[in-house]
Formats: structure tokens, C-alpha cells, sequence
């Protein structure tokens, strides 16, 4: 079956500092990466839509300056979470789809800004 | 915008069967999908359904779509142990099929 993976799983930060989360399609080639944010009990906002070669599309309410988001291959997209608060402390989940198929999901990435 | 709602949460005794509901609004939705999501974990794709379809069995799963109510549920056959996970339902619509999740249903399986 189709194999997403995250990197790291657990990061812990100082407020202010820069954190980077990879996201990778182990055994196929993810035309298109969702970037997830899921809140303690609660369900998974999308932030963003990114398509691989071409400029993200953030969700309403989702700065684009603070979570870069980039997909420069078919196996491999990254977020930036760019001078980190504790406030963007949460469960970071990554999906990937191949064209005309499901989604796959990351096992996520648990960030904890210090 | 779209919107997907579930109960909370749902006990059932091992061995019975779990039913989980859930509703939404989109109209155009072309898929309906149900995850599973273990503690501290990604979400793992259990089954989906297109829109034209009222039902679908895989093994113990069954799901049921009742398009004209926007009704879409997941009966869990002899519930067991390992089950007890958060459920989520998702519509997926569009080009790019992104989802809207649900809140997510917190199922418990007592011994």
C-alpha cells in the first residue's frame, strides 16, 4: 500500500526559532501534499494545498509567511514553521495523493514550542 | 462552507456492533471516507464510499450513505478491543478532492 512518512516525529523548539517537518511518498509519486493541523481532541484543519512545481494554496486564516510550504519533487514536501510560538504548538499531519487516487496520511509530527 | 458533524463519543461492549454516524452539507460531495486514528498517530484509511453508491461492505465494515438525508454511517461488526480509536468521517469534492473532516467520534470497547 501507498507509504507516507514524516520527519521528525517530535520536535521540541524555543519560542522564536525555526522548525522544518518533511513529508515524503515512500512508494509512489504525490502529485499533490495536504498539510494538516490537528488540535488536542479535536479534528484536522486543512492549512494547505500544494501542488508539486507550483506555489501553495493556504486555507483562509493560514499565513502564508509564517508556515512555508514547499514541494519541489513528487516524493517530497516540506513546512517551515518560521520563528515559532507557543502558540503553534500542535499535531502536524501531511497526506499525499497520487492523481485520481485517495489520500494517504503521515503518522504526524508533534511540535512543542518552549 | 462545508460542513461535517459527528457525535463525540460511543462505548460499546467487545463482541457487539459499533455504529457511527455522521452528516454533512456538501451536496456535490463525491466521495465519503472513514479514518481511523490511533493515539498519537496518523490517520489510516478504512474505507470510502462514492456518492452514487448506498452501501459498501469490506469484512467487518459496512457503510451506509443515505445521500438524500446527507447520512453516512460505519457499522463495525463484532467490535474488539483494538478498535477503540477516534473515528473520522471526511467529504471529499473537487479536482483536488480535499477533504472536510469531521469532528471525529471517540469509540471505546469494553471488555
Amino acid at each position: 500500500g501507498a507509504v507516507v512518512s514524516q520527519h521528525p516525529s517530535r520536535v521540541i523548539c524555543k519560542s522564536g526559532t525555526s522548525v522544518k517537518i518533511e513529508c515524503r511518498s515512500l512508494d509512489f509519486q504525490a502529485t499533490t501534499m495536504f498539510w494538516y493541523r490537528q488540535f488536542p481532541k479535536q479534528s484536522l484543519m486543512l492549512m494547505a494545498t500544494s501542488n508539486e512545481g507550483s506555489k501553495a494554496t493556504y486555507e483562509q486564516g493560514v499565513e502564508k509567511d509564517k508556515f512555508l510550504i514547499n514541494h519541489a519533487s513528487l516524493t517530497l514536501s516540506t513546512l517551515t514553521v518560521t520563528s515559532a510560538h507557543p502558540e503553534d504548538s500542535s499535531f502536524y499531519i501531511c497526506s499525499a495523493r497520487e492523481i485520481n487516487n485517495e489520500q494517504f496520511f503521515g503518522p504526524g509530527t508533534r511540535l512543542t514550542v518552549l | 462552507g462545508e460542513d461535517v458533524e459527528q457525535s463525540l463519543f460511543l462505548s460499546v461492549r467487545e463482541g457487539d456492533s459499533s455504529v457511527i454516524n455522521c452528516t454533512y452539507t456538501d451536496s456535490s460531495s463525491t466521495y465519503l471516507y472513514w479514518y481511523k486514528q490511533e493515539p498519537g498517530a496518523g490517520l489510516q484509511l478504512l474505507t470510502y464510499i462514492f456518492s452514487n453508491m448506498d452501501m459498501k461492505q469490506d469484512q467487518r465494515l459496512t457503510v451506509l450513505l443515505n445521500k438524500k438525508d446527507k447520512h453516512l454511517s460505519l457499522r463495525i461488526a463484532d467490535t474488539q478491543t483494538g478498535d477503540s480509536a477516534i473515528y473520522f468521517c471526511a467529504e471529499g469534492s473537487g479536482s483536488a478532492r480535499q477533504l472536510t473532516f469531521g469532528s471525529g467520534t471517540q469509540l471505546t470497547v469494553l471488555p
